[in-house]
């Protein structure tokens, strides 16, 4: 079975620097996803980045990036130019690739936005 | 098109009541799941359905019972409601493929108390 884990319960960062949020993963799988959501104070879950694990370019959207090490089966999330809006629980999650959708999620890190 | 909807948004029972979720897409999708949210322990899958009449277990099953009757809903049933199922409920829905990746959408979430 895949599990995914996140070391990091709680980080903070200023306004307009940059953070990076770790995850880690165990599959026996060559091919996979990986999603980054968030669920802001609302509860309401957001994808914010998704990874295809045969793409060995990193995804990007807009601030958001992601630092995918297939061999070390790690993928951590940056968030450039923090926002306060980026306030929010961050959860990284596994996808098997091949006709089934079951997310398997890590336990979350709460980030902080520091005016 | 409202998205992935969940009634109710909070409920709360006594030990041994039964209630049942519901939740409904109008996204035509075949694909749905129900999650848990436990503090530290991120989203764990109670039980999917991969089309009208098919369900089938995730991690955490036990206590809970779906159907899929439709390809718009799919409620969630506690038969026997114990303290341990506290939790906060989503539901998600995507389309269903052996191939590429499609985003979940998630339901607002329910929050439920059993006391």
């Amino acid at each position: 079975a895949q599990t995914v884990t996140q070391s990091q319960p709680e980080m903070s960062v200023q306004e307009a620097e940059t953070v990076t949020l770790s995850c880690t993963y165990d599959t026996s799988e060559s091919d996979y996803y990986l999603f980054w959501y968030k669920q802001p104070p609302s509860r309401q879950m957001i994808l914010v980045i998704r990874q295809e694990a045969y793409k060995q370019q990193n995804a990007t959207e807009n601030r958001f990036s992601v630092n995918f090490q297939k061999a070390a089966k790690s993928f951590s999330l940056k968030i450039s130019d923090s926002q306060l809006g980026d306030a929010a629980m961050y959860f990284c999650a596994y996808r098997t690739y091949f006709g089934n959708e079951k997310l398997t999620f890590g336990t979350g890190t709460r980030l902080t936005i520091i005016p | 098109n409202a998205g992935v909807t969940q009634t109710p948004k909070f409920q709360v029972l006594k030990t041994g009541q039964s209630m049942t979720l519901q939740c409904a897409q109008d996204m035509n999708h075949e694909y749905m799941s129900w999650y848990r949210q436990d503090p530290g322990m991120g989203l764990r899958l109670i039980h999917y359905s991969v089309g009208a009449g098919i369900t089938d277990q995730g991690e955490v099953p036990n206590g809970y019972n779906v159907s899929r009757s439709t390809t718009e809903d799919f409620p969630l049933r506690l038969l026997s409601a114990a303290p341990s199922q506290t939790s906060v409920y989503f539901c998600a829905s995507t389309t269903f493929g052996t191939s590429g990746v499609n985003e979940q959408f998630f339901g607002p979430g329910t929050r439920l108390t059993v006391l």
